[in-house]
């Protein structure tokens, strides 16, 4: 089945900086790979996503990339602010669902 | 648009009783729901698929007489954990999606404690 590995844990960058977080999977039939930031007890808030015949995509500070030969994507913020402080997931699907990574808490100081 | 609901949003039960959770979509109709399970500090691990007037598709791990999924109509998917336990205490969260889109649309999840 479907194993989507993500890295870092944690990230800790000052205002202003860029943080880039990567994830793998490993089923090459998946096809849509959505981030997701999620505060502490809400619900997860997709911010970008990407399907598999596109190779970057870019809104605004926020930007993912895709490389389907290797099946990684990663996730870059650029300028970040503390406001940006969450947990994000990164998520692959398998058929309809979608299997998430581990997570990465993201600080931001200023 | 595209608004899921979930109710309620936070319960507490004895264990060894039953709880529903239900999932709402508002204003579209989802071909699929899925539930999902968040324990503290850690990721959404999907426990189940479920279509619309079909059986739900559970993970591998999760067990199917547990974790009652029913999904009677196009807008309502419910969630029943039977005869809970404190180790069932986590945050459960549901989404739904269309037939032949992939994005997923998230309920705002129930927070379960079994005491």
């Amino acid at each position: 089945g479907e194993n989507v590995e993500q890295h870092p844990s944690t990230l800790s960058v000052q205002e202003g900086d860029s943080a880039v977080i990567k994830c793998t999977y490993s089923d090459s039939a998946s096809n849509y790979f959505p981030w997701y930031k999620q505060e502490l007890g809400k619900r997860p808030q997709l911010i970008i996503d990407i399907r598999s015949n596109v190779g970057e995509k870019k809104d605004q500070r926020i930007a993912v990339t895709l490389n389907k030969t290797a099946k990684h994507f990663s996730l870059h913020i650029t300028e970040t602010q503390p406001e940006d402080s969450a947990v994000y997931f990164c998520a692959a699907t398998k058929g309809t669902a979608l299997i998430f990574g581990k997570g990465t808490t993201l600080s931001v100081s200023s | 648009g595209a608004v899921v609901s979930q109710h309620p949003s936070w319960v507490i039960c004895k264990s060894g009783t039953s709880v529903k959770i239900e999932c709402r979509s508002l204003d579209f109709q989802a071909t699929t729901m899925f539930w999902y399970r968040q324990f503290p500090k850690q990721s959404l691990m999907l426990m189940a698929t479920s279509n619309e007037g079909s059986k739900a598709t559970y993970e591998q791990g999760v067990e199917k007489d547990k974790f009652l999924i029913n999904h009677a109509s196009l807008t309502l998917s419910t969630l029943t954990v039977t005869s809970a336990h404190p180790e069932d205490s986590s945050f459960y969260i549901c989404s739904a999606s269309v037939r032949g889109t992939y994005e997923q649309y998230f309920g705002p999840g129930t927070r379960l404690t079994v005491t």
